[in-house]
């Protein structure tokens, strides 16, 4: 399966401020996704990414909140704009794969802990 | 009424038992299936995936899917404590693993 890196693992930022997080992929994948995990929380799909396009927003997400870039089939970033303390939780990139002769799955890079202060 | 159902626990289960996961769905449409284990402070690490009615078994996991009842389950054979973790039932409308929703998992605690 893909491997996964993300960028920052953790940070604390101000409320007001933005911050960008980073998703790489050793491999072409044609979709990616993000999710936020809010803390003691299950995962909750924002959007998803293609290369080309426009990503996809899950109801309850906006892009001036969370615009989203997907300049090739290996890279992904999430911005987090004009954060609050609301917006402290885990940012998870996921990619959809296959190994060859299977199904698709979907995987998951490290996360980014985002404390918002 | 929640996409994805599942107990919340936590699930205790003695060391060598068999731990017995479920959830439960509410879109008839889903077409896949996952389960997801994530220990605290980790991401979620693909378990299982399962598209047909029947059982899945990979080792001492197995999957088991019910359509018409809406509802899957998890089983772990031979439960160690290196199992104790957080267990996410995911469902699919999509055959790919397109837009996944997550219930909102069941902790399992394995005791020695």
């Amino acid at each position: 399966s893909a491997v996964i890196s993300q960028k920052p693992s953790r940070d604390i930022c101000q409320r007001g401020t933005s911050l960008t997080i980073q998703c790489q992929v050793d491999s072409q994948v044609t979709m990616m996704f993000w999710y936020r995990q809010q803390p003691g929380q299950s995962l909750t799909l924002i959007a998803t990414a293609n290369q080309g396009s426009e990503a996809t927003y899950e109801s309850g997400f906006v892009i001036d909140k969370f615009p989203i870039s997907r300049p090739n089939l290996t890279f992904s970033t999430l911005t987090v704009s004009n954060m609050s303390p609301e917006d402290s939780s885990i940012y998870l990139c996921s990619v959809e794969d296959r190994e060859e002769g299977l199904s698709y799955e979907q995987y998951f890079g490290p996360g980014t802990r985002l404390t918002v202060t | 009424q929640k996409e994805v159902e599942q107990n919340s626990g936590p699930l205790s289960v003695p060391e060598g038992a068999i731990a017995s996961l479920n959830c439960t769905y509410s879109d008839r449409g889903s077409q896949s299936f996952f389960w997801y284990r994530q220990y605290s402070g980790k991401s979620p690490e693909l378990i299982m995936s399962i598209y047909s009615n029947g059982d899945k078994e990979d080792g001492r996991f197995t999957a088991q899917l019910n359509k018409a009842s809406q509802y899957v389950s998890l089983l772990i054979r031979d439960s160690q404590p290196s199992d104790s973790a957080t267990y996410l039932c995911a469902v699919s409308r999509y055959s790919s693993a397109s837009k996944i929703i997550f219930g909102s998992g069941t902790r399992l605690s394995i005791r020695p």
